[in-house]
């Protein structure tokens, strides 16, 4: 299986800073990523596909980059809306395995 | 706006079968291009695929749990369903049914774009 490790596991922030949450891959997975955001006791939401596609209707504070192992979520200037899990997940093989989350707290 | 509803017993126990049922409203299981899936979520954990039925009809599964999973559906409710086997108290989990999509033409790029809410299943005795 491929393995996807997220990091920071969690981290602070204030609402108007600039957040980049990393995910790299076990082994190529060439754009075949994805960026989903979870609050407290909901589903997670898709934000962006194919590792840089912005799902419609995110916000455009979102944006995802990378290819290949090394991949990057970022949110521009962090609303009070986005504190909350965020998991990636490779699509290139069976188990399309998610990332164990990054959590974004309010500093 | 496709919509999707989890429904089955909150509580299994060791050894038999979980079933859920998952009806989706908004959209058809049969349209075009689509994998319903399922997917779970362990207690305070990350996120676990455990499967699909394409809008064919045809079941796609995660290997690790390949031997104890069926996924079917009924076009006529519009609804697909999980059957899990054997279960055990690894398998405590809150089950999502997701709508997949993908991009690309490539061995992958399968995406979850509407989910359930999800339905928290504990197996104990």
């Amino acid at each position: 299986d491929i393995q996807m490790t997220q990091s920071p596991s969690s981290l602070s922030a204030s609402v108007g800073d600039r957040v980049t949450i990393t995910c790299r891959a076990s082994q190529s997975i060439s754009n075949y990523l994805n960026w989903y955001q979870q609050k407290p006791g909901k589903a997670p939401e898709l934000l962006i596909s194919a590792a840089s596609s912005l799902q419609s209707g995110v916000p455009s504070r979102f944006s995802g980059s990378g290819s290949g192992t090394d991949f990057t979520l970022t949110i521009t200037s962090l609303q009070p809306e986005d504190f909350a899990t965020y998991y990636c997940q490779e699509s290139y093989s069976n188990p399309f395995t998610f990332g164990g989350g990054t959590k974004v707290e309010i500093k | 706006q496709v919509q999707l509803q989890e429904s089955g017993p909150g509580l299994v126990k060791p050894s038999q079968t979980l079933s859920l049922t998952c009806t989706v409203s908004g959209g058809s299981i049969s349209s075009d291009g689509y994998y319903w899936s399922w997917i779970r979520q362990h207690p305070g954990k990350g996120l676990e695929w455990i499967g699909y039925i394409y809008y064919s009809g045809s079941p796609y599964y995660n290997l690790s749990l390949k031997s104890r999973v069926s996924i079917s559906r009924d076009t006529s409710k519009n609804h697909f369903s999980l059957s899990l086997s054997s279960v055990t108290a690894a398998d405590t989990a809150v089950y999502y049914c997701a709508r997949g999509g993908r991009y690309g033409s490539g061995r992958g790029g399968y995406y979850f774009d509407y989910w359930g809410q999800g339905t928290l299943v504990t197996v104990s005795s």
